[in-house]
């Protein structure tokens, strides 16, 4: 049981060059969470799935899209990344809305140059 | 304001020793709340939910106080291995979240 994984686990960007930033879980969790954390700063939530096929904005949106095709995994991509966009990236998994526990993925730290 | 808030410390103490930690919040809707713990350069892991009438779990005590909007952790008999960051995590229902920017905690030999 792997729980919530991530991949890659580091990665340096130019800006303008796009990737995909990949979450899986395997504990069958409806709601998947993506978060960016900045020093200083608390997690902030960048886009969020209620369920397969469904995704939806959080507070920082802008400059990201998702996409929720399986039940296990939520991608985040970046289509023309930006300096402001480095940062560590958290996905998260829970069984329910905001009033459950998240569990958490690694991390990706990303660097755009 | 920001929405939850606390104090980034660092908190720095001996071992053994019992330390505090507030957090406050500012929308009294707030219907769930929660410490993570998490250390340097890794994710945040789940220390303990906070309820209406506290809960301890071990050295651990959470605290809630609605009317003055804020939640506490008590930590007793400090660890070193307790060094790490604690959020504070305040949902205020639907998919509302709000993760403090955490308290930085270092027990010294």
């Amino acid at each position: 049981n792997a729980g919530v994984t991530q991949t890659p686990k580091f990665r340096v960007l130019k800006t303008g060059q796009s990737m995909t930033l990949l979450c899986a879980q395997d504990m069958n969790h409806e709601y998947m969470y993506w978060y960016r954390q900045d020093p200083g700063m608390g997690l902030r939530l960048i886009h969020y799935s209620v369920g397969e096929g469904t995704t939806a904005k959080g507070e920082v949106p802008d400059g990201y899209n998702v996409s929720r095709l399986k039940k296990q995994n939520f991608l985040l991509g970046l289509e023309s990344a930006a300096p402001s966009q480095t940062s560590v990236y958290f996905c998260a998994s829970s069984s329910g809305l905001a009033g459950g526990q998240q569990f958490f993925g690694p991390g990706t730290r990303l660097t755009v140059l | 304001r920001k929405e939850v808030e606390q104090d980034p410390g660092p908190f720095n103490v001996p071992e053994g020793a019992t330390v505090a930690f507030n957090c406050t919040y500012s929308n009294s809707a707030s219907q769930s709340f929660f410490w993570y713990r998490q250390d340097c350069r890794k994710e945040p892991k789940l220390l303990m939910s906070v309820y209406s009438s506290g809960n301890e779990d071990g050295r651990f005590t959470a605290q809630l106080n609605r009317a003055s909007q804020y939640i506490s952790l008590l930590i007793r008999d400090s660890k070193l291995s307790d060094s790490a960051t604690y959020l504070c995590v305040v949902g205020t229902g639907g998919f509302k979240t709000i993760f403090g920017a955490g308290t930085r905690l270092f027990v010294k030999a």
